[in-house]
């Protein structure tokens, strides 16, 4: 079946620190990928997606590739901040098999201190 | 506009209890699905409506229910709680075949006891 697994948190960075959280997935086909965040006592925001191998989604500072070889979809960003903190998920929508729904991942709390 | 709008936010049930929590989507949208988000967890699949039926279901018992009204909002319903249903229930609704416009709400926190 279909899978995401991310890094465990807590990820905890001095802000202006450069940011990564892995994610890996397992679906059948080429499916679509999303980091979702998710402030304390909120529901969940997209953050960026990708929808075919190779695109680079980007928000906010935030970029991740979908890589179809290393079935991999890492966040990133360059300078954290404080109001980055959260807890971030990576999840797929898969083309066959999955139908509409969203597979999440467990989430990396990330925690950015002055 | 108001996105989407779930209550109650928090409610407390005892083992054995029915519990209904409401969700009503987004201006225009008219799919509406439901995820489970145990402590410490992704959120899980329940299960989808749209056109008032269920469209598809994820890895729940019986237990779950739902429906949806002609205005497009929807219940969840659950029966004869469990001590391992406490979680944020999170609803997020779309428009029909926009497949990426997902959103979501603030979601219940339910506490079974």
């Amino acid at each position: 079946g279909n899978s995401v697994t991310q890094m465990e948190g807590p990820v905890t960075l001095s802000e202006e620190a450069f940011l990564t959280i892995n994610c890996t997935y397992t679906a059948t086909g080429y499916p679509s990928l999303f980091w979702y965040v998710q402030y304390p006592g909120e529901g969940l925001q997209l953050l960026l997606k990708a929808t075919k191998a190779d695109d680079k989604g980007s928000n906010k500072g935030f970029e991740a590739t979908y890589r179809k070889e290393t079935t991999s979809f890492h966040l990133e960003k360059g300078s954290v901040q404080v109001s980055d903190s959260a807890v971030y998920f990576c999840a797929l929508k898969a083309l066959r098999g999955g139908g509409n729904k969203l597979t999440f991942g467990t989430g990396t709390q990330l925690k950015v201190e002055l | 506009d108001a996105g989407v709008t779930q209550s109650p936010t928090h409610l407390i049930k005892t083992r054995g209890q029915q519990v209904t929590l409401r969700c009503s989507p987004k201006s225009g949208h008219d799919t509406v699905s439901w995820y489970q988000q145990a402590l410490g967890q992704g959120p899980q699949f329940i299960f989808q409506y749209y056109e008032e039926e269920e469209r598809q279901r994820g890895n729940f018992p019986d237990r779950f229910s739902g429906h949806q009204f002609p205005n497009y909002s929807s219940e969840l319903n659950v029966n004869a709680l469990l001590l391992g249903d406490s979680a944020l229930y999170l609803c997020a609704s779309r428009v029909t075949g926009e497949e990426y416009g997902y959103t979501f709400g603030s979601g219940t926190r339910l506490t079974v006891v």
